[in-house]
């Protein structure tokens, strides 16, 4: 199984706040890299696909980057609905593999 | 609308089984994959298995830690996938969602790399 470490596990911010997320997974990914937000209770909402494309509706302070090992989830100004678990996913290859993720939460 | 909607999800003794299952409508259910991904009481998802399209023979692939007890079938005429899980074990106690594995086409290929849409979830407790 391919792994995927996401850091860090949890991070206190402020509205208006930048806020980044990594996981680090083995080389060779490439695009394949995708983000989710997961709130309590529900299922989890694509944000960012291959890496960096941003998922249909999703507001443009979401970001994606990386390439080899390293890959990142910006959120460029933090709103009051970002509050959440963020969760990184490779697939790469079989089985799919999911990141610790992160919770997000008001300071 | 597009929508996934599980379904089947209770409460089964250690060794016991259960059907889940997950209508789809307002796409063409048979173009995709559909997968599975659980998530236990606090823990991160995990990816399950899948089942593939037509093209690719309904061919299914499963995690490590379910093969051989869990068994994924779909109905594309129903638009509907099904996990029949077989000898439960307290560590399968979680919410279960399916998702939609869309297939993208460029350059005279086809693709499945990223899961768009998501169910709900059901919830399948394992306890005796």
């Amino acid at each position: 199984d391919i792994p995927v470490t996401q850091s860090p596990s949890s991070l206190s911010a402020s509205v208006g706040d930048r806020v980044t997320i990594t996981c680090r997974t083995s080389p060779g990914i490439s695009i394949y890299f995708n983000w989710y937000q997961q709130k309590p209770g529900k299922a989890p909402k694509l944000l960012i696909y291959a890496t960096s494309t941003l998922q249909s509706g999703v507001p443009s302070r979401f970001s994606g980057s990386g390439s080899g090992t390293d890959f990142t989830l910006t959120i460029s100004s933090l709103q009051p609905d970002d509050f959440a678990t963020y969760y990184c996913l490779q697939t790469y290859s079989i089985p799919w593999t999911f990141g610790q993720g992160t919770k997000v939460e008001l300071k | 609308e597009v929508q996934l909607v599980e379904s089947g999800g209770g409460l089964v003794q250690p060794g016991g089984s259960l059907r889940l299952s997950c209508a789809a409508s307002g796409f063409t259910f048979s173009d995709h994959y559909m997968d599975w991904v659980r998530q236990a009481p606090g823990k991160r998802l995990e990816w399950v298995g899948r089942s593939k399209n037509r093209l690719n023979s309904y061919s299914t692939e499963y995690a490590a830690s379910v093969k051989g007890r869990f068994t994924i079938s779909r109905d594309d005429s129903k638009n509907s996938v099904y996990v029949q899980m077989d000898s439960l074990k307290t560590e399968d106690t979680a919410v279960y969602f399916c998702a939609r594995v869309p297939r993208i086409c460029y350059g005279g290929s086809c693709y499945f790399y990223y899961m768009d849409v998501w169910g709900k979830g059901t919830t399948v407790t394992v306890s005796s």
